[in-house]
């Protein structure tokens, strides 16, 4: 049973440009949420997507941006990429858990600005 | 303020001996989650055990067991015999309230393992 796929796994890009990341839920999971994890620290929340719409989103500028498609997949886009927004980026697809969700992480993808 | 205080940076231990990690919190909410991951070098946010607020009983899965002190806000981690591959970076996460869909993290622990 394949969990969560990101892809790809690490990236490197120039400052300015633009970047998609991409993320397959687990099998049965329709709800999947984005985090930004810089070095040394906790993730943070970026957004969350359910019936292919933004449910909610954490404290992130309009540059970040996302998308979900019919089969549950979904997309982060970053533009005018900032040094700062070298970190790891974590897809996780969510379950429900007794009356909460819980969620299944994939192993990321590391974005390196230069 | 901190919403998860993870007040430990790195802790070392001997093989085969239990270790406790420990997260507390900070919510106005009634109903709330919290969550334990363990993150190896690899960078996957690997799910431990899970505490619902209203649950009277602590939480355990396997090697894993949940410290859930309601009045104190603490939900600490206790791994009982430890083993090499358990070294890692340990989160504690909540997430608040119905209609709430985050995880708010704190900073972690780093663990290792002494053989």
């Amino acid at each position: 049973d394949a969990g969560v796929t990101q892809s790809p796994t690490h990236l490197i890009k120039t400052r300015g440009q633009q970047v998609t990341l991409r993320c397959s839920p687990k099998s049965g999971h329709d709800t999947v949420s984005w985090y930004q994890q810089a070095l040394g620290q906790g993730p943070q929340f970026i957004f969350q997507y359910y019936e292919e719409e933004e449910r909610q989103r954490g404290n992130f500028p309009d540059r970040f941006s996302g998308h979900q498609f019919p089969n549950y997949s979904s997309e982060l886009n970053v533009n005018a990429l900032l040094l700062g927004d070298s970190a790891l980026y974590l897809c996780a697809s969510s379950f429900v858990l007794g009356s909460h969700y819980g969620y299944t992480f994939g192993s990321g993808t590391r974005l390196t600005v230069v | 303020a901190q919403k998860i205080t993870q007040t430990q940076p790195g802790m070392f231990v001997q093989e085969k001996e239990a270790v406790t990690l420990d997260c507390t919190y900070d919510t106005s909410d009634q109903s709330y989650g919290l969550f334990w991951y363990k993150q190896p070098s690899s960078g996957e946010m690997i799910f431990l055990i899970y505490q619902g607020s209203y649950d009277e009983q602590n939480a355990t899965e396997g090697r894993y067991s949940l410290n859930f002190q309601k009045a104190r806000k603490s939900a600490n981690l206790v791994i009982s015999a430890s083993q090499l591959g358990d070294s890692a970076m340990y989160f504690c996460a909540m997430r608040e309230g119905r209609g709430n869909y985050q995880l708010i993290w704190g900073a972690g622990t780093k663990l290792i393992i002494k053989p």
